[in-house]
């Protein structure tokens, strides 16, 4: 069978636990980051973006912070459900319409009952 | 609202052979983007749309690739002839300046596996 994901870092977590997934930027001149959420089967899921003139952003359940200075971001769900189990992305880019957004490789994220 | 339509859901060729891949963006979404997902990697920019017209191509191997959105709206997306490589899950976005965040709205894909 098909194995997906065969490449990616995995994180593993918990039910109710809180999950933490990184994301190194290559371009020091993208001023817009968006985090992803693919579930097998379906297209990226927009989960919350953040601008460069932020360092932190909170959603509902989710918090992304950017630290610019070593061109990291990270995405932290709280209280994760099995429902969250999919593979995240990070996106960079500029923030202006019709952007061209770059993806990084992904996380799976798991989440055990 | 409906969302970014792609078919098929999946196709199988052997290499050499031709396919295509159709996208419906959002009613009204003047941006239309081409990515391919490659197992275990994330989305990579084949060719962007803004209505009819070409912005980025630059990553389109256009000695088998093409793409077309004659109308500003539908897309097709063909390769001939595939090759082992192209096997991929082929995404279709789109995005509207109207939108808040700019943030595309992407089809659920056409999973394609060349034999």
């Amino acid at each position: 069978g098909e194995s997906v994901g065969l490449h990616l870092p995995t994180l593993s977590v918990q039910e109710g636990d809180n999950s933490i997934i990184n994301c190194a930027y290559s371009n020091s001149a993208s001023d817009y980051f968006i985090w992803y959420k693919q579930e097998s089967g379906k297209g990226p899921q927009f989960i919350i973006d953040i601008r460069s003139n932020m360092d932190k952003r909170q959603g509902q359940r989710v918090t992304v912070l950017l630290n610019k200075t070593v061109k990291h971001l990270s995405l932290q769900i709280a209280a994760t459900q099995p429902g969250d189990s999919a593979v995240y992305f990070c996106a960079e880019g500029p923030r202006e319409y019709g952007n061209k957004l770059v993806f990084g490789a992904g996380t799976i994220l798991r989440v055990k009952s | 609202e409906a969302g970014v339509a792609q078919s098929p859901r999946y196709k199988i060729i052997e290499k050499r052979q031709s396919v295509a891949f159709w996208c419906n963006p959002i009613s009204g979404h003047a941006t239309l983007y081409w990515y391919q997902q490659i197992l275990g990697q994330g989305p990579k920019l084949l060719i962007q749309f803004q209505n009819n017209g070409v912005v980025d191509d630059s990553q389109l191997p256009k000695d088998r690739f093409s793409a077309e959105r004659l109308k500003g709206v539908d897309s097709t997306l063909k390769i001939q002839p595939a090759k082992l490589e192209d096997s991929a899950v082929y995404l279709c976005a789109s995005s509207s300046y109207r939108d808040r965040n700019y943030g595309y709205t992407f089809g659920s894909g056409t999973r394609l596996t060349v034999v």
